[in-house]
């Protein structure tokens, strides 16, 4: 069945520092999108990626969409305490409106 | 607007209970999904409402059920509670499409 793999599970690191999470899948994904979640609050969309090879980018978020539309990334340039929080990636095939989410990747920032 | 509300926000019952839980989706929004988060995981998909129809299932029995209201709420239902269905419940509303989904804040549910 559908299935996204995401990692790392956890990454910490000292504010400033970069940050990067992948998510890959077995299939050829029609879409991909991003979200993250705040300890103790909900998921809340951040991007959605169509396009082989697309990449879109939100002040310091890039995000990446892989040219076989197998994998995505999601990297944040010089971390700050106010991107603490859980990042997921979520598939949907075919035109569904089903999310299939990925284990997340949490992030911890030390101040 | 007041985006994507869940009622009741935090739920305490007991094995073999019964429990509903609500779910107001955003303004202009038709489709209403129902996700079950266990902690430290992600959301797995339960169900997913359109036009007062069940139009996709995950991989959950059918002690949980739905329903969709005409004004495109919904109500997720679970029945004979398991100690393991304690988990985050969230409803995320869309436009139909493979689009942008809103989350509501959740439903805490314990189950002791």
């Amino acid at each position: 069945g559908q299935q996204v793999m995401q990692i790392p599970q956890y990454q910490h690191v000292q504010e400033g520092e970069d940050f990067t999470t992948y998510c890959n899948s077995s299939t050829t994904l029609s879409n991909i999108q991003w979200y993250k979640q705040r300890p103790g609050g909900h998921p809340v969309f951040l991007i959605q990626l169509v396009k082989s090879g697309e990449v879109k980018k939100q002040k310091r978020l890039t995000f990446q969409f892989g040219e076989a539309k197998k994998n995505s990334s999601l990297h944040i340039t010089a971390t700050q305490t106010t991107d603490v929080g859980t990042y997921f990636c979520a598939e949907t095939q075919g035109g569904s409106e089903k999310l299939v989410f990925g284990k997340g990747t949490k992030l911890t920032v030390n101040p | 607007d007041a985006g994507v509300t869940q009622s009741p926000t935090h739920l305490i019952k007991t094995r073999g209970q019964q429990v509903t839980l609500r779910c107001s989706p955003k303004s202009g929004h038709d489709t209403v999904s129902w996700y079950q988060q266990a902690l430290g995981q992600g959301p797995q998909f339960i169900f997913q409402y359109y036009e007062e129809e069940e139009r996709q299932r995950g991989n959950f029995p059918d002690r949980f059920s739905g329903h969709q209201f005409p004004n495109y709420s919904s109500e997720l239902n679970v029945n004979a509670l398991l100690l393991g269905d304690s988990a985050l419940y969230l409803c995320a509303s869309s436009s139909t499409g493979p689009a942008e989904a809103f989350f509501g804040q959740g439903t805490r549910l314990t189950v002791v």
